[in-house]
């Protein structure tokens, strides 16, 4: 089935230490993004991709790092992971940067820093 | 600030019961409004998109409806099923932006009753 494959799906990690949240799309779609999702709080864009070999800053980018090396994967890193970055990690991807195509969703990683 | 407001914030219904979830925004421009399922433990999945001409649209047994002078949204679901039980997001997206702008609601989360 044509989608996003997110790696891991959960993981505990101890503060200070890295960690890089893996995501790929077999859709051939331009755009993807990094969201986390915090109870009672919406979805918040990290940083996006519009194509390979460009990024950019969403929302809450600090203490967090992404690379587009090609068109399928779009990894994101912690570099030294902090209790406040415990939360859930969707990755996503349109056809196009903008506003009129659906997003299609990972099903996400559960990351617990402690 | 473009936010989006949803209630209620839960509900339970029996099984085979009609609801209507609640979506009000103050996102300007205003390009389209989406209403997401998300199935705990999964990521978001689209229901509908609707641009600010639409006034309805249906995915089976789920209508979504858009009043774009009052920035109001509905989804209403009829014949409830267990497996409608989940969180229901509604986005809107803020017009053609660098990186689509989507503002997320803090979903209503349902729970289907046998």
């Amino acid at each position: 089935t044509a989608g996003i494959t997110q790696a891991p799906t959960s993981q505990i990690l101890a503060a200070g230490r890295s960690m890089t949240l893996r995501c790929t799309q077999d859709m051939r779609h331009n755009a993807m993004y990094w969201y986390r999702q915090d109870l009672g709080l919406g979805l918040r864009l990290i940083h996006y991709s519009n194509t390979a070999g460009t990024t950019g800053k969403g929302e809450v980018p600090d203490g967090y790092s992404v690379s587009r090396a090609n068109t399928d994967d779009f990894p994101l890193t912690l570099a030294s992971a902090v209790p406040s970055q415990t939360s859930v990690y969707f990755c996503a991807s349109s056809a196009s940067l903008g506003t009129g195509g659906g997003y299609t969703f990972g099903s996400g990683t559960r990351l617990t820093v402690v | 600030k473009n936010q989006v407001e949803q209630s209620p914030q839960s509900l339970i219904i029996l099984e085979g019961k009609n609801c209507t979830l609640q979506c009000n925004y103050t996102v300007s421009p205003f390009s389209n409004l989406r209403w997401y399922k998300q199935d705990t433990g999964r990521g978001p999945v689209s229901l509908t998109i609707m641009t600010f001409s639409e006034n309805t649209k249906s995915n089976g047994r789920y209508t979504a409806t858009l009043d774009a002078d009052t920035k109001q949204s509905s989804l209403h679901i009829t014949a409830s099923q267990l497996s409608d039980s989940a969180s229901y997001i509604c986005v809107v997206s803020e017009g053609v932006g660098s990186q689509g702008n989507l503002i997320f609601g803090k979903g209503t989360k349902l729970s289907v009753k046998p």
